[in-house]
């Protein structure tokens, strides 16, 4: 059972570059959420999608692009690379219970991504 | 975006200790909040998932209370042991499908 899978794991881009961030979860999960994470200010959500066609913003989703054609997969783009995207990226994804909510998010193991 | 607070920043306990520490947020349009285990260079995995005012949850000798009225809850370890240092994240949701808000987290060291 692989969980959450994201690639790569580590990229270096220039600045203007785009390039496309995979994520991967074979749980058959509704939610799926795209998060960046920088030096002292935790997790910060980009973008998310409750399924496949759904998507939505999250905190800072400027510079960013998703789209959700297949429950498992819920790809990021950046469009024009800009240093301040430098950081490492988390994919999760979680199921619905009925009556239950929204159940623990599974993480991805990152992906380091430096603009330069 | 809800205002997350995670108190404190970072905190040294000694092997064998116990600590508590904890995560204040909005009252108003509770629905859930997560605790998350993060140690360094992994991923998050979760702890708990909170729904009711008076909640308490437990994991080994982590344990965790819910106050949805006043807006915090507690995140307890008991006889700190090495492997759980680590940085805790709490991340409270306003509705079933909501988004989940992360605080900063706090960062806990246990030496021997």
């Amino acid at each position: 059972n692989a969980g959450v899978t994201q690639t790569p794991k580590f990229q270096v881009l220039k600045t203007g570059q785009s390039m496309t961030l995979q994520c991967a979860q074979d749980m058959n999960h509704e939610y799926m959420s795209w998060y960046r994470q920088d030096p002292g200010m935790g997790l910060r959500l980009i973008h998310y999608s409750v399924g496949a066609g759904i998507t939505d913003q999250g905190e800072v989703p400027n510079g960013y692009n998703v789209s959700r054609s297949t429950t498992e997969d819920f790809p990021l783009r950046l469009l024009s690379a800009a240093p301040s995207q430098t950081s490492v990226y988390f994919c999760a994804s979680s199921s619905r219970v009925p009556g239950q909510g929204r159940q623990p998010q599974h993480f991805g193991d990152g992906t380091r991504l430096s603009i330069l | 975006i809800l205002n997350v607070e995670q108190s404190p920043q970072s905190l040294h306990v000694q092997e064998g200790d116990s600590t508590n520490f904890t995560c204040s947020f909005p009252s108003s349009n509770f629905y859930a909040l997560h605790w998350y285990r993060w140690e360094t260079a992994k991923s998050p995995e979760a702890l708990f998932v909170m729904t009711l005012n008076g909640d308490e949850k437990k994991k080994g000798r982590i344990s965790a209370t819910l106050n949805t009225k006043e807006g915090y809850s507690y995140l307890y370890i008991k006889g700190s042991q090495p492997e759980d240092s680590a940085t805790y994240l709490c991340a409270p949701g306003g509705d079933s499908w909501g988004k989940l808000q992360f605080g900063a987290g706090t960062q806990v060291v246990v030496t021997p």
